[in-house]
């Protein structure tokens, strides 16, 4: 079984609307999560960092489940800049760091 | 720019050569890392290094990669008798408590 599992999409929704990824991970000790983004043919740039108690920074929301082992972000009022692929990442434990597959969006005009 | 530079940016090699490429992290960052990245897939966890130890390697790391960071600075990964399986990119990240930052990478196309 994978570290992390991502469903790959594509997600494709117009501007102005919610879109919500999920993010499974299969180490119940794993101890840190985070997003990252990457746009085409770049490197993976960090997004926001996924805490117990949730983090929002502006029109993105992160939460952790840990009970049913799953991260999500959310993002809001979708801009065409939101277009790319969203990468989750697990630390399972020793700092080592794990990436899903990745999510790709695109947001239509 | 994070900060993690990587060098060379792009490398075309003939089926059999040895490449080797270097990444520099982030100053005060003890931690780095290597990955592997091929179309429509997320990086691949190569090896790790705290300082200058190499910690953990993934059995995706065959015989014919090795990595190394010799003074807990800058690191170089060497790839011997390339294969066209080996054409990738090639990604490096150093962490220091906490978030890993990326270099813009190293891909290797190999013919």
């Amino acid at each position: 079984r994978k570290e992390v599992e991502q469903d790959p999409g594509p997600f494709n929704v117009p501007e102005g609307a919610t879109v919500a990824f999920n993010c499974t991970y299969s180490n119940s000790a794993s101890q840190s999560f985070f997003w990252y983004r990457q746009d085409c043919r770049k490197e993976p740039k960090l997004l926001m960092s996924v805490y117990s108690s949730g983090n929002e920074d502006g029109r993105f929301t992160a939460q952790l489940n840990r009970a049913s082992q799953y991260i999500s972000l959310l993002i809001r009022d979708s801009k065409l800049s939101d277009s790319a692929t969203y990468l989750c990442v697990v630390n399972p434990g020793a700092n080592n760091l794990f990436f899903g597959t990745g999510t790709r969006l695109t947001v239509i005009p | 720019d994070t900060g993690v530079s990587q060098n060379p940016r792009h490398k075309i090699t003939k089926r059999g050569q040895n490449v080797t490429f270097r990444c520099d992290p982030i100053s005060e960052h003890n931690r780095l890392y290597w990955y592997r990245q091929t179309l429509g897939q997320g990086p691949e966890f190569l090896t790790y290094f705290q300082n200058e130890a190499q910690l953990e390697k993934s059995r995706l790391l065959s015989d014919r990669f090795s990595a190394e960071r010799p003074k807990g600075s800058f690191s170089t990964l060497e790839i011997q008798r390339t294969e066209q399986g080996d054409s990738a990119m090639y990604l490096c990240a150093s962490a220091g408590n906490t978030e890993a930052f990326f270099g813009q990478g190293t891909r290797l196309t190999v013919v």
